[in-house]
């Protein structure tokens, strides 16, 4: 149980493309869903946090005009990087709650942009 | 605000050997947390978790132990095999009905044969 379904596992944009990545619960109802970055060999950085019908809420020096974040559903959300750009390459990974102090992470999205 | 951290980056064992990992957090308010196993490029994988209001944890072949007095814990693996090795992150959350967490810097776990 508690499964999260990650989508795509990575994928590769141009300069300047927005790209959309998927966080889905597939068994439970996630009233909060986490987007975290992972840099090579460092530690999972939250990004926001977002819950089901609401504005995410965005860590500090996270552009949110740039991290798109929509938690449409209570299965469902999705982080879109607009303009996209090289150094926005990294590991993304979400997680989610069902509010019960536990959490489940996706399995990542690798992004690489050229 | 919160930190979470490691005290050493890399460890070496053998295989059979008990591996120890040790994390500090610094926010007196955490009342959660986990340990992950993060095999490359996958996502965490969860271990084991502990309350505040407990002082040990025991799974299969792990244990964590917690020390709120000076906010430390440690994840300990019993027997470690060459599957064991990973990434280990200890993670904490911020407190009550706050449920984001705060990752530890990571600790490799290497396992030789």
């Amino acid at each position: 149980g508690a499964v999260v379904s990650q989508h795509p596992s990575w994928v590769i944009c141009k300069s300047g493309t927005s790209v959309k990545i998927e966080c889905r619960s597939l068994d439970f109802q996630a009233t909060t869903m986490f987007w975290y970055r992972q840099f090579p060999k460092q530690s999972l950085m939250l990004m926001a946090t977002s819950n089901e019908g609401s504005k995410a809420t965005y860590e500090q020096g996270v552009e949110k005009d740039k991290f798109l974040i929509n938690h449409a559903s209570l299965t469902l959300s999705t982080l879109t990087v607009t303009s996209a750009h090289p150094e926005d390459s990294s590991f993304y990974i979400c997680s989610a709650s069902a509010g019960t102090g536990a959490f489940s992470f996706g399995q990542g999205t690798r992004l690489t942009v050229v | 605000g919160e930190s979470v951290g490691l005290h050493l980056p890399t460890l070496s064992v053998q295989e059979g050997d008990n591996s120890i990992i040790n994390c500090a957090y610094s926010n007196s308010a955490s009342d959660y947390f986990i340990w992950y196993k993060q095999e490359s490029g996958k996502g965490p994988q969860f271990i084991i978790d502990i309350r505040s209001n407990m002082d040990k944890r025991q799974g299969q072949r792990v244990t964590v132990l917690l020390n709120k007095t000076v906010k430390h814990l440690s994840l300990q693996i019993a027997a470690t095999q060459p599957g064991d090795s990973a990434v280990y992150f200890c993670a904490a959350n911020s407190g009550g009905s706050n449920y984001k967490l705060t990752f530890g810097k990571g600790t490799l776990l290497t396992v030789n044969p």
